[in-house]
């Protein structure tokens, strides 16, 4: 059981470019989402998932989208990065039933835009 | 909208010693979820503890325990015998109940250091 994981671990990017964090996990979580987090600041809501197909914008999506195809994966696009994207990225998943407020973490991804 | 506000950036508190973090919240809701994260130098997010609004007894973990006053929305942390692996930031999370985005909305974190 590996819970969540994230890829990659780190990434630089120049300023226009395009890229995919990947996120996974095996828990069958219903509920999944991506925070970013910023010097001097907790983590801020991108987007969120709760099922397959079913996406949705959080506190600050500009400039990023997702897709939800399996109950697995939900990577997060960025179209055209900005050095405003530097950040720290985190994915999270709960279950939407029971215990849904407990929501596990995974390591994150460290990304520099130049 | 829900603010979450941590006003100690950081903390020192000797090895064996008791430390307590403070939160405070606003929100309109009635019933909502508080968490504490710990988040060490490899930056895992880890969860310490959990309290659930409408429960009226203080949630304890080990060595971890919230003194959670609700008509003050206040939310601390207590640490007892604090060890070296507890050096790490500590945020302060709020949710409402889940249903829609289980938004989970942070302090801006407190660095506490733990000194042998």
């Amino acid at each position: 059981n590996a819970g969540v994981t994230q890829t990659p671990k780190f990434q630089v990017l120049k300023t226009g470019q395009s890229m995919t964090l990947q996120c996974a996990q095996d828990m069958n979580h219903e509920y999944m989402s991506w925070y970013r987090q910023d010097p001097g600041m907790g983590l801020r809501l991108i987007h969120y998932s709760v099922g397959a197909g079913i996406t949705d914008q959080g506190e600050v999506p500009n400039g990023y989208n997702v897709s939800r195809s399996t109950t697995e994966d939900f990577p997060l696009r960025l179209l055209s990065a900005a050095p405003s994207q530097t950040s720290v990225y985190f994915c999270a998943s709960s279950y939407t039933r029971g215990r849904a407020e407990t929501q596990y973490f995974g390591p994150g991804t460290r990304l520099l835009v130049l | 909208a829900q603010t979450v506000t941590q006003s100690q950036p950081e903390m020192s508190v000797q090895e064996a010693e008791t430390v307590t973090l403070s939160c405070t919240y606003d929100t309109s809701e009635s019933n909502y979820y508080l968490f504490w994260y710990k988040q060490p130098p490899s930056r895992q997010m880890i969860l310490v503890i959990r309290q659930e609004a409408y429960k009226q007894q203080n949630a304890t973990e080990n060595r971890f325990s919230v003194n959670f006053q609700k008509a003050a929305k206040s939310f601390s942390l207590k640490i007892s015998d604090s060890q070296l692996g507890d050096t790490a930031m500590y945020f302060c999370a709020f949710m409402k109940p889940p249903a829609g985005s289980y938004q989970l909305t942070f302090g801006k974190g407190t660095k506490l250091s733990v000194i042998p």
